[in-house]
């Protein structure tokens, strides 16, 4: 079974660090394109970044450029997020998903998410 | 700018059908897009992808009340004998260069 796991999400302060994970199971992690998709509290989805199978291409949106570093251990089948210098509008629910074979644009699996809040 | 058009809300008939509609850009009409359905307090889960010749391809477990089809610009998701377990956010996602484009999602009513 194709499974996606996140972890990693918590309280932190403005301006502070977190880091995500996102482990993987029942495919061939390498050949798949990974992404991070946010939604705020009563929000739509949101992309965040992505990267490729092997890790040489990775994309950010514009507001966090520069403050997050998307990555991959692919001997972990592990995904992760470093997320830096947070803020409000960070808070959301975190969520990995994974691009099609062949193109990794399309998502086709995603998973449970993980609570990131910004708050002092 | 590619972005992606859906109507905020919908609402159809327990048993009844709906299609929702997903809105390309201009200059964007080849593009293929990718449905996916969350429901009240859930991650997303895939339903599909559509082509713009209007050929699909379902994610795994999708029951069979789920199609899709196109039409110029725009791509639609068609539900069949709405079920209670249809009420949910669904949201059209594809790509640009060097970025993932969301709709802004279409609320399902099922009355």
């Amino acid at each position: 079974e194709v499974q996606l796991v996140e972890s990693g999400g918590g309280l932190v302060q403005p301006g502070g660090s977190l880091r995500l994970s996102c482990v993987a199971s029942g495919f061939t992690f390498i050949t798949y394109a990974m992404h991070w998709v946010r939604q705020a509290p009563g929000k739509g989805l949101e992309f965040v970044s992505s990267i490729s199978g092997n890790g040489g291409t990775t994309y950010y949106t514009n507001s966090v450029k520069g403050r997050f570093t998307i990555s991959r251990d692919n001997s972990k089948n592990t995904l992760y997020l470093q997320m830096g210098s947070l803020r409000a509008e960070d808070m959301a629910v975190y969520y990995c998903a994974r691009g099609e074979y062949g193109s990794g644009n399309y998502y086709d699996t995603w998973g449970q998410g993980t609570l990131v809040t910004v708050s002092s | 700018q590619l972005v992606l058009t859906q109507s905020p809300s919908a609402s159809a008939s327990l048993g009844a059908s709906v299609k929702l509609t997903c809105t390309l850009s201009s200059g964007h009409s080849s593009y293929a897009v990718a449905w996916h359905q969350q429901q009240p307090e859930k991650g997303p889960r895939y339903l599909m992808k559509v082509n713009s010749d209007g050929s699909y391809s379902k994610g795994d477990g999708i029951p069979d009340r789920f199609s899709g089809s196109s039409s110029g610009a725009e791509r639609y998701l068609t539900i069949s004998s709405l079920q209670s377990e249809d009420e949910a956010d669904y949201y059209c996602q594809t790509w640009g260069t060097g970025n993932c484009v969301f709709g802004g999602g279409t609320k399902l009513t099922v009355l």
